[in-house]
């Protein structure tokens, strides 16, 4: 158990739809991030957030947002959904910023867009 | 895009054999981790090298780093059909966007 948690496990979804998926970091870790997993396009870099504040964006899609909370959960969204972002949405949490520690993720949120 | 890109693809070995995976990357790195994932699971920290290390070792693992030629390399030991995974390497990308990249992975399979 990596102490990272996210929910849901699984989420089944139409096109055109908006999911919010949750992550709660280790106790402690201040950096979340965020990762899509799809076979074509392997793992990729979504968003890292710092103790609430925004620090470094990669592949994301403007359909997509996220945030990180006071309490520093945090969230993903996933709005308009289609077929192609049908994925494993990994979150993972750091002491440090992102790279200079080892990350922990999450057991991931299985999405399928129908 | 990818910072780090793993060789072979897929590995198949028996049980008791060494499994070694390469991993190139195209920047400068401050450090490059190494993460295993089981089919469909979160990734498992492995190691982490940093630059100014050229090898290291835990346990049945030993990792190198040649930063003069961006190149990493992963040996497993004495292999045991557990360590049947996906294993990547990951690293820091260049620029003012500190992103942690992973590569494309190496599916290791071991035989019983």
């Amino acid at each position: 158990d990596s102490g990272v948690t996210q929910t849901p496990k699984h989420l089944i979804t139409a096109t055109g739809q908006r999911v919010t998926l949750r992550c709660s970091p280790r106790s402690g870790d201040l950096s979340v991030y965020w990762y899509q997993q799809s076979l074509d396009q392997g793992l990729q870099f979504l968003i890292h957030y710092y103790n609430g504040e925004e620090r470094a964006k990669g592949n994301i899609l403007e359909r997509f947002s996220a945030q990180q909370f006071p309490d520093l959960h945090s969230e993903l969204n996933l709005s308009s959904l289609e077929l192609g972002d049908s994925a494993l949405y990994f979150c993972a949490s750091s002491v440090a910023g992102q790279g200079q520690t080892e990350a922990f993720f999450g057991q991931g949120t299985r999405l399928t867009v129908v | 895009s990818q910072q780090g890109e793993e060789d072979p693809q897929a590995l198949s070995i028996q049980e008791g054999e060494n499994a070694t995976m390469n991993c190139s990357y195209k920047t400068s790195i401050n450090n490059l981790q190494w993460y295993r994932q089981n089919s469909g699971r979160g990734l498992v920290h492995l190691i982490l090298i940093r630059s100014n290390e050229r090898e290291k070792h835990s346990g049945r693992l030993r990792v190198t780093l040649d930063t003069s030629k961006k190149s990493s390399s992963l040996l497993i030991t004495a292999s045991r059909a557990a360590d049947t995974a996906s294993y990547f390497c990951a690293s820091i990308s260049s620029g003012s966007a500190r992103q942690l990249t992973f590569g494309s992975g190496t599916q290791l399979t071991v035989l019983p």
